[in-house]
């Protein structure tokens, strides 16, 4: 069975700064696609940026981006220019990408602390 | 565009009575939808996903039930709450097949019972 592993239950960052996360995966699969999302104190979830395995190139959105390692089965997030707004939950996620798959497959979360 | 909706957005419920929370999906035909759970703090429990109506698939046997009587609907019910069923519960939605394929959460129930 697929499983997700996030081993930083908490971090911190200085405003400005730049912190990673880290998400390993564990998957027979090779195909796939992996998430991580953001779920500041709303509880609101929102997708940060998506990562399609079969692309070697790693993901980038604005601030963000993903450090995609297939072989090591590891998708670490960095984000650049820390700000406060970023001060959230994050959670890595992985879907397989077989047809008849509908679930997706959480890591219990990295706690992210801006400081100012 | 897509929009989920989820209601109520707070619930405070005595032991033994009754639960219904709704979820309604706009923007978008037959989704693949999803109920989660939440405990504060924690990460995200699947209870049920449904890949068509009145298709409902169980991930953990429990005091809940799930029915999905439209395209775009999916209900979490219960017909007697216990202590334990407090937390926040949060509604997705995917495609189920093709385009995007990440899930789309709704803003959440919170859900505590005395």
């Amino acid at each position: 069975a697929q499983t997700v592993t996030q081993s930083q239950p908490e971090m911190s960052v200085q405003e400005a700064e730049t912190v990673t996360l880290s998400c390993t995966y564990d998957t027979s699969e090779s195909d796939y696609y992996l998430f991580w999302y953001k779920q500041p104190p709303s509880r609101q979830m929102i997708l940060v940026i998506r990562q399609e395995a079969y692309k070697q190139q790693n993901a980038t959105e604005n601030r963000f981006s993903v450090n995609f390692q297939k072989a090591a089965k590891s998708f670490s997030l960095k984000i650049s220019d820390s700000q406060l707004g970023d001060a959230a939950m994050y959670f890595c996620a992985y879907r397989r990408t077989t047809s008849g798959t509908y679930k997706y497959i959480f890591g219990t979360g990295t706690r992210l602390k801006v400081l100012a | 565009s897509q929009t989920i909706h989820q209601w109520p957005a707070t619930l405070v419920q005595p032991v033994g009575s009754p639960l219904s929370l709704e979820c309604t999906v706009e923007g978008t035909s037959n989704p693949n939808l999803y109920w989660y759970r939440q405990a504060a703090g924690r990460g995200l429990q699947l209870l049920f996903y449904s890949v068509g109506i009145g298709q409902i698939s169980s991930e953990v046997p429990q005091n809940l039930s799930a029915s999905r009587p439209q395209d775009r609907q999916f209900i979490l019910s219960s017909k007697k709450l216990l202590l334990s069923d407090s937390g926040f519960y949060l509604c997705a939605w995917s495609v189920s097949a093709g385009g995007l394929n990440e899930q789309f959460f709704g803003p959440g129930t919170r859900l505590t019972v005395l």
